[in-house]
């Protein structure tokens, strides 16, 4: 059964760069769309971007193209960076596997635990 | 983008009863529709995708209805471990949006 497990440092300063991996257990990521999923405290989750193997990306244009997401299959992990970030930024973020998608969006199977980054200097 | 909204914000039931819990779309998202559990320490569970068809070991009281705006995510007979957040996630239309949540807790 495929694990997820986010790592990254849990405060980052206002304006500077957010960096979390996602690293996977169990299963080989390749031929999956790995998604970033964000919470913040008393909000819904939102989207902030998918990665699929070869590379090709797609983000939530709600980011203002601060998000760069990257893939590195031979160690079974992907990566999400998140530039200029500001208190609104804090969330718990999660990494995703999608299970399927339709030609737009995905829905997910495996979930990490998740990790709360605070914005704060 | 589309905006999921659910019903109730929580939901207070003994043990045993039927949980029903609504997810509307702000446009049609035709089947294309999932729902995720989320207990505490653990990580979201998938439950239904295609609005109706249950996730691989999902046990047959979770039930999920409807199409386009509406639709309905029901337990039949509530266990103790089945006291969690529910989220429904459109993903019809790009961005994939997710609704608030609807906390069901024990009463």
């Amino acid at each position: 059964q495929m694990q997820l497990q986010e790592s990254g440092p849990g405060r980052v300063k206002p304006s500077e760069t957010l960096s979390l991996t996602c690293t996977v257990s169990g299963a080989s990521i390749r031929n999956y769309y790995c998604n970033w999923i964000r919470q913040p405290a008393g909000k819904g989750p939102e989207w902030i971007g998918r990665i699929y193997t070869s590379g090709s990306t797609n983000y939530n244009p709600s980011l203002k193209s601060r998000a760069t997401m990257s893939v590195d299959t031979s160690k079974n992990q992907f990566s999400l960076k998140l530039s200029s970030v500001t208190a609104a930024d804090t969330a718990i973020y999660y990494c995703a596997k999608a299970r399927d998608c339709t030609n737009v969006a995905c829905y997910y199977d495996s979930w990490g635990q998740g990790t709360l980054v605070t914005v704060s200097s | 983008e589309i905006v999921m909204t659910q019903s109730p914000a929580t939901l207070s039931l003994p043990q045993g009863e039927r949980a029903t819990l609504s997810c509307r779309a702000s446009h049609s998202v035709n089947i294309n529709l999932a729902w995720y559990q989320k207990r505490p320490g653990q990580p979201h569970r998938l439950l239904m995708y295609d609005a109706t068809t249950r996730a691989t070991d999902i046990p047959a009281r979770f039930s999920g209805s409807g199409s386009g705006t509406e639709f309905t995510l029901t337990i039949s007979g509530l266990q103790s471990e089945d006291f969690a957040v529910y989220y429904c996630q459109q993903y019809n239309q790009w961005p994939s949006t997710f609704g608030q949540g609807t906390k069901v807790e024990i009463k």
